[in-house]
């Protein structure tokens, strides 16, 4: 596609739900990003993708958050049992590949956890 | 590890006035520079790069941005700013280990333009 797609743009939950957040990517981006946005804060890095493989998760805050990417292209963040503090604006962003210096961001799902 | 450091969270300006928003940042290796400018429901937007080479930076929307390494600085500045600049913007540096760009961002400025 023309840009980063991310679906959905707001999801509200009840805590102790499963929630997945979804991400395509700019076509032919081989690698793929995970970022967590709290309220008043920059972003924070989550995860990274290289082509199918999980190149470095040292992002994600503990074993509830998981991430694939089973064809080198969607990439699907998933949260079990949401806690309160789970909410913020999930953004994904991807570039060509190595040797790319610039991420492309998309307009983020925002996670509301009641 | 890197870190950034966004020395103001909020700064209000009157239209057509020049501003400058201030970053330093924290490394003990090189890196690459980067402001992204955020409006409002909308994603991140590259508004320009230091990655070498000349200091000053010119990026889109008539914003500049000058790499100071003895300071650590890389402040961002714009002669005249319109409404439309209105926006939260953050800086972000990054180390580019095996084409891997794992962007560590500062907290914000909120630059509100006031008629």
């Amino acid at each position: 596609g023309a840009g980063v797609s991310q679906t959905p743009s707001n999801k509200v939950t009840e805590k102790g739900k499963y929630v997945e957040l979804r991400c395509d990517p700019i076509s032919g981006h081989t690698a793929l990003y995970w970022y967590r946005q709290s309220l008043g804060q920059g972003p924070e890095f989550l995860i990274y993708f290289q082509g199918t493989g999980a190149a470095d998760d040292s992002g994600l805050p503990n074993d509830r958050f998981f991430a694939v990417r089973p064809e080198g292209s969607v990439s699907t963040l998933k949260i079990q049992r949401t806690e309160r503090g789970d909410s913020a604006v999930y953004l994904c962003a991807s570039h060509p590949g190595p040797g790319a210096n610039v991420l492309t961001f998309g307009a983020g799902s925002r996670l509301t956890v009641l | 590890a890197q870190s950034v450091t966004q020395l103001d969270s909020q700064v209000p300006v009157f239209e057509e006035a020049p501003v400058e928003l201030r970053c330093n940042y924290s490394s003990s290796v090189s890196v690459y520079l980067f402001w992204y400018v955020q409006y409002p429901n909308q994603g991140l937007q590259l508004l320009l790069k230091y990655l070498s080479g000349s200091t000053l930076v010119k990026g889109i929307n008539g914003f500049e941005a000058e790499f100071n390494k003895s300071q650590t600085s890389f402040h961002l500045r714009k002669p005249s700013v319109h409404i439309s600049d209105t926006a939260e913007y953050f800086c972000a540096v990054s180390r580019p280990i095996q084409g891997a760009q794992k962007l560590v961002f500062g907290q914000g400025t909120r630059l509100t333009i006031n008629p």
